[in-house]
């Protein structure tokens, strides 16, 4: 079955950039996504990308993406207090219209 | 002022006791779901569905039941053959085009002592 991997934590210093790393196992993912989960709150679509896509630029966030190592990252360039958070990476289920989440990254900033 | 709203934001309960979580949505959506999530779990789905009365199981659907008789609302019982319910439990909508993102609710905490 689809399985999403990612390391459970980073922390940053604020004004650094982050990359948050996922990695996927279904060849056939058509989408990708990145959720944003605050404390205690519901999960907040970021972007997302096409599989046929390298990369995906949307102000401060970048997403790339390399379909041969099955890889997806999030670059959050300028990283602020705001930005600490749980991110989910999602992909959508060949064939079926639900989508499988990882474990999540926590994302620590520190001023 | 579109969106998903859940109802309570937290939810105390005996054992043994069935609890109904509610989840509406405002925009128009189709297709509805439910997940469950655990510290250091992710997401789990229970079950969603794509259109009014009909619905499908998720991963972990034992001791859960769902309804959809309105487009809107898409409510989730917590039964009491469901071992382990304490959890924070999130809805979630999707619009129909081709890049199927989901759009969540802000979650249910679900106590059961």
């Amino acid at each position: 079955g689809e399985d999403v991997e990612q390391s459970l934590f980073l922390s940053v210093r604020e004004g650094d950039s982050s990359v948050i790393n996922c990695t996927y196992t279904d060849s056939s993912s058509t989408y990708l996504y990145w959720y944003k989960q605050e404390p205690g709150a519901g999960l907040q679509l970021l972007t997302y990308i096409f599989s046929n896509m390298d990369m995906k630029q949307d102000q401060r966030l970048t997403v790339l993406l390399n379909k041969k190592d099955k890889h997806l990252s999030l670059r959050i360039a300028d990283t602020q207090t705001g930005d600490s958070a749980i991110y989910f990476c999602a992909e959508r289920n060949s064939g079926y219209s639900t989508l499988t989440f990882g474990k999540g990254t926590m994302l620590l900033v520190s001023p | 002022d579109g969106g998903i709203t859940q109802s309570p934001k937290y939810l105390f309960r005996k054992e043994g006791q069935n609890v109904t979580l509610s989840c509406e949505q405002n925009l128009n959506h189709d297709a509805m779901y439910w997940y469950r999530q655990d510290p250091g779990q992710g997401l789990r789905l229970i079950y969603y569905s794509q259109i009014v009365n009909d619905f499908q199981k998720g991963d972990i659907a034992e001791g859960y039941s769902v309804s959809r008789e309105k487009k809107e609302s898409f409510p989730l019982t917590v039964t009491s053959a469901q071992k382990n319910p304490t959890a924070f439990y999130l809805c979630a909508s999707r619009r129909g085009d081709a890049a199927y993102e989901q759009y969540f609710g802000p979650g249910t905490r679900l106590t059961v002592t």
